[in-house]
């Protein structure tokens, strides 16, 4: 069975800040990661994804997350948080099945951006 | 049109309405999902199509009815709602399983049930 954990449901940067949010997963196998985004009314849309090359993953809008077997941990950064950062943020964990990817979401964590 | 279209965008509806939920899309994926997002909840996972063929169902009340009758379109059938049935339903798309590009999702249909 897959899960993700999202630590922290609110977190606050100052724009211009680093943004640091974390996820940690369990996977019976080998995990395809991502992050998605959402903004108020709107679907989750895909920043990034790591599928088992690169441990350091780039995304959109200059967000990156690296891969750490050890620690169990796909974290999220940014190195200097726009105003238009704020969202709500989602890490998941997928396995394939019978045709079809079985993503398990987190909870979410909301980011603000304080000017 | 690309992407994942779902409409109508917003919904108000009586508990005794019978509504529909479309969703489509033209990125030649072959699975189809309908998620519930509610306010201080997780994304709960309401059915997946897998090649039009329903291969998951969670636990969902008879009064939610999908239908796939096609690799591109998607629809949910609401009857006799509750207030609790109010929500941001989400409905995605993706590759085969052996292809991990992950969802992409549509913008949603804010449900609000009266």
């Amino acid at each position: 069975a897959q899960s993700v954990t999202q630590l922290g449901s609110h977190v606050s940067v100052s724009e211009g800040a680093l943004v640091l949010l974390r996820c940690n997963y369990s996977s019976s196998v080998p995990p395809y990661l991502f992050w998605y985004v959402q903004y108020p009314n709107q679907g989750l849309q895909l920043l990034l994804k790591y599928t088992s090359a690169a441990t350091l993953v780039k995304g959109i809008n200059g967000f990156e997350a690296e891969f750490k077997k050890s620690e169990t941990s796909f974290h999220l950064t940014k190195p200097s948080a726009h105003m238009s950062d704020a969202a709500e943020y989602f890490c998941a964990v997928s396995e394939g099945s019978g045709g079809y990817q079985k993503v398990t979401f987190g909870t979410g964590t909301k980011l603000q951006v304080i000017p | 049109e690309t992407g994942v279209t779902q409409t109508p965008r917003h919904l108000v509806m009586g508990m005794t309405n019978k509504k529909s939920l479309k969703c489509e899309q033209h990125l030649g994926h072959n699975a189809m999902y309908w998620y519930k997002q509610s306010a201080k909840k997780p994304l709960e996972l309401m059915f997946v199509y897998s090649l039009e063929e329903r291969v998951e169902n969670n636990s969902v009340p008879s009064r939610f009815s999908p239908e796939c009758p096609n690799s591109s379109h998607l629809f949910l059938h609401l009857h006799t709602l509750q207030p609790e049935d109010s929500a941001l339903y989400l409905c995605a798309s993706s590759q085969a399983a052996g292809e991990v590009g992950g969802y992409t999702f549509g913008s949603g249909t804010r449900l609000t049930v009266v």
